[in-house]
């Protein structure tokens, strides 16, 4: 079964400074990688996805993530951290197998400090 | 850009009542989906639903749980019997297809909270 691991429950980060928040994987066959960002009483909103091609890959609000096939890993980074990006970060992948299910990462509260 | 839309945002209910969240997912989207958060923990995949039928289900889904699209345009969840341990933040979500490459949009979220 697939499964994800966000090792850091909060990340700190001086607003204006690189942010990364660490995805590492386990899937069967190729995965379909996914981010989603939660701001207080918000839904599950859509960062950016890697299905296939380009291992660098760019999404909203100036995020991107890099998927690293050897090292099983999804970070997501972004080169200059705003106070407005404080949030909840799940990380979620679900094999090409055919099932639709998504499996999430625990989540990891991005804390950008003025 | 289009929404998932859940009501309510928040539903508190005594322990063994019977609740129904609903969800109106994108219009032209084929395949629904409920997850739900338990607080402090991953978000769990529940079900998923494609032409009137649950075509995938967690374990977590058992028969106090069920899932419906009554008009063709909502999508509820009904739990029979509500326990403590189903106090969760639930989440429904909808895909133009089965397949992941197409994304899938969530809704804000439905909080319950069973007392």
């Amino acid at each position: 079964a697939q499964s994800v691991a966000q090792p850091e429950d909060q990340v700190n980060v001086a607003e204006g400074n690189p942010l990364t928040v660490k995805c590492t994987y386990s899937v069967s066959g190729n995965p379909y990688l996914f981010w989603y960002v939660q701001y207080p009483n918000r839904g599950l909103q859509f960062l950016l996805k890697y299905i296939t091609g380009d291992n660098l890959v760019k999404g909203s609000y100036g995020f991107e993530a890099e998927f690293n096939k050897s090292q099983t890993s999804f970070h997501l980074k972004k080169p200059s951290a705003l106070v407005s990006d404080s949030a909840l970060y799940f990380c979620a992948v679900r094999d090409n197998h055919g099932n639709n299910r998504l499996a999430f990462g625990k989540g990891n509260q991005v804390v950008v400090i003025p | 850009e289009p929404e998932v839309t859940q009501t309510p945002s928040h539903q508190v209910t005594q322990m063994g009542q019977e609740v129904i969240l609903r969800c109106v997912p994108i219009s032209n989207h084929l395949y629904f989906y409920w997850y739900r958060q338990i607080l402090g923990q991953k978000v769990e995949f529940l079900v998923s639903f494609y032409n009137n039928e649950i075509s995938e289900k967690s374990e977590i889904f058992d028969d106090q749980f069920s899932v419906e699209r009554p008009d063709g345009s909502n999508f509820t969840l009904k739990i029979r019997s509500t326990k403590l341990e189903d106090s969760a933040m639930y989440f429904c979500a909808s895909s133009e297809r089965g397949q992941g490459a197409y994304g899938y949009t969530f809704g804000s979220g439905t909080r319950l909270t069973v007392v």
